[in-house]
């Protein structure tokens, strides 16, 4: 149990298009998400809250237009990488908590912008 | 946002040798819970604890909370190859839903 998918695994796009990557719970609902970028050889840094049916928290430092997240059901949330350039290239990870302790992650999203 | 010291930062240690790591703050966490994280993948939850003092076991791996709940610690027993990887130790205080996470410890096992 507990499992988190997200989509897609990898993705390699252009300076200045988007890039939506999903994350669903698979056998869970989840009204939290949480999205993380993690540098190279660098943890997981915290970029937002995502609570289903309301506007994300970000954390201090992270730009809400540029990160677009929408938490539309109790098993999907996406992040839209708006306008990406190569600094956005990271490793991008979701978690959903099915309550208020654990938090399950997904696989992570790799995203590279040439 | 905070951050977890976790100590070593890496360890090389040869297989069937016991492995300790351990995590700090200088605030207090009501829950801590430990990760570990394959390359290119995400953490996987391996061990969580709710209550100062708490000592857990999963499998070869054992975790305690410590008391003042400043910390905690993670054993690992009789390590095998498959125990490499990256070790994330991440706490969460009172009232909050994130996590902050730890530096990480990377774990190589020698066969």
């Amino acid at each position: 149990g507990a499992v988190v998918s997200q989509h897609p695994s990898w993705v390699i796009c252009k300076s200045g298009t988007s890039v939506k990557i999903e994350c669903r719970s698979l056998d869970f609902q989840a009204t939290t998400m949480f999205w993380y970028r993690q540098f190279p050889k660098q943890s997981l840094m915290l970029m937002a809250t995502s609570n289903e049916g309301s506007k994300a928290t970000y954390e201090q430092g992270v730009e809400k237009d540029k990160f677009l997240i929408n938490h539309a059901s109790l098993t999907l949330s996406t992040l839209t990488v708006t306008s990406a350039h190569p600094e956005d290239s990271s490793f991008y990870i979701c978690s959903a908590a099915p309550g208020i302790h654990e938090q399950y992650f997904g696989p992570g999203t790799r995203l590279t912008v040439t | 946002g905070q951050q977890l010291n976790q100590s070593p930062q890496s360890m090389f240690i040869q297989e069937g040798e016991d492995v300790s790591m351990n995590c700090t703050s200088s605030s207090i966490f009501n829950t801590w819970l430990w990760y570990k994280q394959d390359p290119g993948e995400g953490p996987v939850l391996l061990i969580a604890l709710y209550k100062a003092g708490e000592l857990t076991s999963n499998g070869r791996l054992t975790a305690q909370f410590g008391i003042t709940r400043k910390d905690s610690f993670l054993n690992i027993s009789a390590s095998i190859p498959s125990d490499v990887g990256i070790y994330f130790c991440a706490g969460r205080q009172t009232g909050a839903n994130n996590l902050f996470f730890g530096t990480g410890t990377r774990l190589t096992v020698i066969p």
